[in-house]
C-alpha cells in the first residue's frame, strides 16, 4: 500500500525565514507527486505536479523538488499569507495524501 | 485552472435524515470525479471514485449503501449520505480529474449531524 509521510507536522516561521517541508513516500509505481495548499475550511488548491527524480518546479516563493524517495517544498522568504497546511500526495491510479504540514508565518 | 464547485458549503441535519451534496465542474467536462472525507486535523481519505454513466468504485471500508454516489452527467456528481449519524459529521470534498491524473478540488462541504 502506498505510504506518504510528511514532516514536520507543524512549522512556525518568522516572516522572511526560509525553510523546507519534507514528503517521503513509498509507492509501487509513481505516476506523479502532487503538492497542494489547504486553507482552514477550504478544499486543497493545486500547486505543483512532479513526475520524475530531479524535476523541479517553482511558483512565487515556493519551489518543489523530487528524488526517488522524497520531495521537498522550499519556502523562500515567506510572508504571513503563506500560512496554510501544505499537503503532499502520490498518484498510483489514485491519490494518497500525507497528513500535511501546517505552516504559520508570523509578521 | 479548472474550477470545481460544491453545494451546499455547510449543512446541519438531524440524526437519521439523508443529505445530498453536489459537485460540479464549471468550465470543463469530468468523466471521473472523486469523493474524499477529512476529519479534523487529519488528511484527506478517498471514499470513492465516481465515473460518469457507471457505478462508483468504493474504497475498502466505505459502505456503498450509506454513501450513495450518482454521476449522471459530465459536469455533476452527487453524494448522498443516507440515515446520517453523528459519526458521519466531517468535511466532504470532491475533486475532478483533468487530463491523465491531475485533480482539482472543490471547496468542501461541512456536514454536522446532530
Amino acid at each position: 500500500e502506498d505510504q506518504v509521510t510528511q514532516s514536520p507536522e507543524a512549522l512556525r516561521l518568522q516572516e522572511g525565514e526560509s525553510s523546507s517541508l519534507n514528503c517521503s513516500y513509498t509507492v509501487s509505481g509513481l505516476r506523479g507527486l502532487f503538492w497542494y495548499r489547504q486553507d482552514p475550511g477550504k478544499g486543497p488548491e493545486f500547486l505543483f505536479t512532479l513526475y520524475s527524480a530531479g524535476e523541479e518546479k517553482e511558483k512565487e516563493r515556493l519551489k518543489a523538488t523530487l528524488t526517488k524517495k522524497e520531495s521537498f517544498l522550499h519556502i523562500t522568504a515567506p510572508k504571513p499569507e503563506d500560512s496554510a497546511t501544505y499537503l503532499c500526495a502520490v498518484y498510483d491510479y489514485k491519490l494518497s495524501f500525507g497528513a500535511g504540514t501546517t505552516v504559520t508565518v508570523r509578521a | 485552472g479548472a474550477v470545481v464547485s460544491q453545494h451546499p458549503s455547510w449543512v446541519i441535519c438531524k440524526s437519521g435524515t439523508s443529505v445530498k451534496i453536489e459537485c460540479r465542474s464549471l468550465d470543463f467536462q469530468a468523466t471521473t470525479m472523486f469523493w474524499y472525507r477529512q476529519f479534523p486535523k487529519q488528511s484527506l481519505m478517498l471514499m470513492a471514485t465516481s465515473n460518469e454513466g457507471s457505478k462508483a468504485t468504493y474504497e475498502q471500508g466505505v459502505e456503498k449503501d450509506k454513501f450513495l454516489i450518482n454521476h449522471a452527467s459530465l459536469t455533476l456528481s452527487t453524494l448522498t449520505v443516507t440515515s446520517a449519524h453523528p459519526e458521519d459529521s466531517s468535511f466532504y470534498i470532491c475533486s475532478a480529474r483533468v487530463g491523465n491524473n491531475e485533480q482539482f478540488f472543490g471547496p468542501g462541504t461541512r456536514l454536522t449531524v446532530l
